[in-house]
């Protein structure tokens, strides 16, 4: 079936932009996280969300970071004003649910995102 | 907070050599521990995990991991790797508690296979 999609691939932009990443979970999985992985400071969690539940944002680097997810399924990661040291191939990840039977979370492809 | 030591960078054997990947964490409560992997090029995928009872778990592709709680390891092993096995190892961390489903990992081990 169908895995974890994210889009774009690769996203060049100029400091200061906002930029808008997205993520496809797989059909049917009701958590989705973003991580971030970087050179220095390797794979880190940035944000969790669970069916209609509230987000949990604890690791969100900074105030320029939010992200939503519509209807349960699609999320959108966002960055304002974007800095040289958002640069990082940030990644999607979804699992069934969180119980240890269906907690393992798939990753997608990543979008690296480079700001100049 | 909970924290992932992968010990070694970049790990370069010869094919049919024998792999043992380390990997401690830090916390004092109950885990759940995971190994993926990073192929050039490709994604994170899930080599094996450990949520409860065998401490010795096996995955795919021949690899198998030994949880051992006294000494917070969780260390990969391989009897005898392949040139397809070059990749980036990533050891991961939860731990049993609500809200706390984010994985927590380790820098990485790169692994090269000669042929």
């Amino acid at each position: 079936g169908a895995g974890v999609s994210q889009s774009p691939s690769n996203k060049v932009t100029e400091k200061g932009k906002d930029v808008e990443l997205r993520c496809d979970p797989i059909s049917g999985h009701t958590a989705l996280y973003w991580y971030r992985q970087s050179l220095g400071q390797g794979l880190e969690f940035l944000i969790y969300f669970q069916g209609n539940s509230a987000p949990d944002k604890s690791g969100l680097p900074s105030d320029r970071f939010s992200a939503e997810r519509t209807g349960g399924s699609v999320s959108t990661l966002t960055i304002q004003r974007t800095q040289q040291e958002d640069s990082a191939v940030y990644l999607c990840a979804s699992s069934l649910g969180v119980s240890s039977h269906s907690y393992e979370q798939y990753f997608g492809p990543g979008t690296r995102l480079t700001v100049t | 907070a909970q924290s992932v030591s992968q010990h070694n960078h970049h790990v370069i054997l010869s094919e049919a050599a024998s792999l043992e990947l380390g990997c401690n964490y830090s916390y004092g409560g109950t885990v759940n521990l995971f190994w993926y992997v990073q192929y050039p090029g490709q994604h994170l995928q899930l080599l094996l995990k450990y949520f409860s009872g065998d401490p010795l778990v096996k995955g795919i592709k021949g690899f198998e991991a030994e949880f051992i709680k006294s000494k917070f390891s969780f260390n990969l092993r391989k009897p005898s790797v392949q040139w397809s096995d070059t990749a980036e190892y990533f050891c991961a961390v939860t731990h049993s508690g609500a809200g706390s489903y984010q994985l927590t990992f380790g820098k990485g081990t790169k692994l090269s296979v000669i042929p």
